[in-house]
């Protein structure tokens, strides 16, 4: 199946700082998406980005398919930003898949 | 719009046990998936139902089951409970629209029910 690996595996900024988080994927997707998990396990989704580029706020995403990666970028981090980012695809009629996640700690 | 509904929040079951969770699905959207996630697996899939049928299944032994309800509304369902069930589930909602290509299977996720099994 489907593989789905994500960069850095862990992360710390002081808050100001940009980051970029990096998911690869094995394979072509129909599906990609981009999520915040909260403190208390909720997954709030950032982007449903299987091509191209969106922006929402101080976030924006960039899936490049024909190379099978992603790139979520974080401006001006907030300590409201920290948690772990998850990456998850699917290739059509198929369960997404997850990243194991980048786990990312803002300081103020 | 109401979102992704998971009852109940928190659970505490002893080992033997079976519990049932609920999920209630955004209204129209005829998937739902369920999904396990533990500090040493990550998030793993469960099953996923679309209009009343299991249309996938991870792999996950028999004791886990679920089903789905007319109204899109899905359990699951764990019998004679381990340790190692010990877990936070999540459901998750999308449109699901078959075998339309392309589709848009963006999924949104309840806030889980976190299990301890003790």
């Amino acid at each position: 199946g489907i593989q789905v690996e994500q960069s850095p595996p862990d992360l710390i900024l002081q808050e100001g700082a940009n980051s970029t988080l990096r998911c690869n994927f094995s394979d072509s997707v129909n599906n990609l998406q981009w999520f915040h998990q909260n403190p208390w396990g909720q997954l709030i989704n950032l982007f449903y980005i299987p091509s191209g580029t969106k922006q929402n706020g101080r976030l924006s995403a960039t899936t490049v398919a024909t190379e099978r990666y992603s790139l979520l970028y974080i401006s001006s981090s907030q300590t409201t930003d920290s948690g772990v980012y998850f990456c998850a695809v699917d290739s059509g009629n198929t369960p997404l898949v997850f990243g194991k996640g980048t786990r990312l700690s803002v300081i103020a | 719009k109401a979102g992704v509904t998971q009852t109940p929040r928190y659970l505490i079951k002893t080992r033997g046990q079976q519990v049932t969770l609920s999920c209630s699905p955004i209204s129209g959207h005829r998937s739902v998936s369920w999904y396990q996630q533990t500090p040493g697996q990550g998030l793993q899939f469960l099953f996923e139902y679309f209009s009343e049928t299991q249309r996938n299944k991870g792999n996950f032994p028999g004791r886990f089951s679920g089903r789905q309800f007319s109204n899109s509304r899905s359990e699951m369902n764990v019998s004679t409970l381990e340790l190692g069930d010990s877990a936070l589930y999540l459901c998750a909602s999308s449109l699901g629209q078959g075998a339309v290509y392309p589709m848009n299977t963006e999924a949104f996720f309840g806030q889980g029910t976190r299990l301890t099994v003790v």
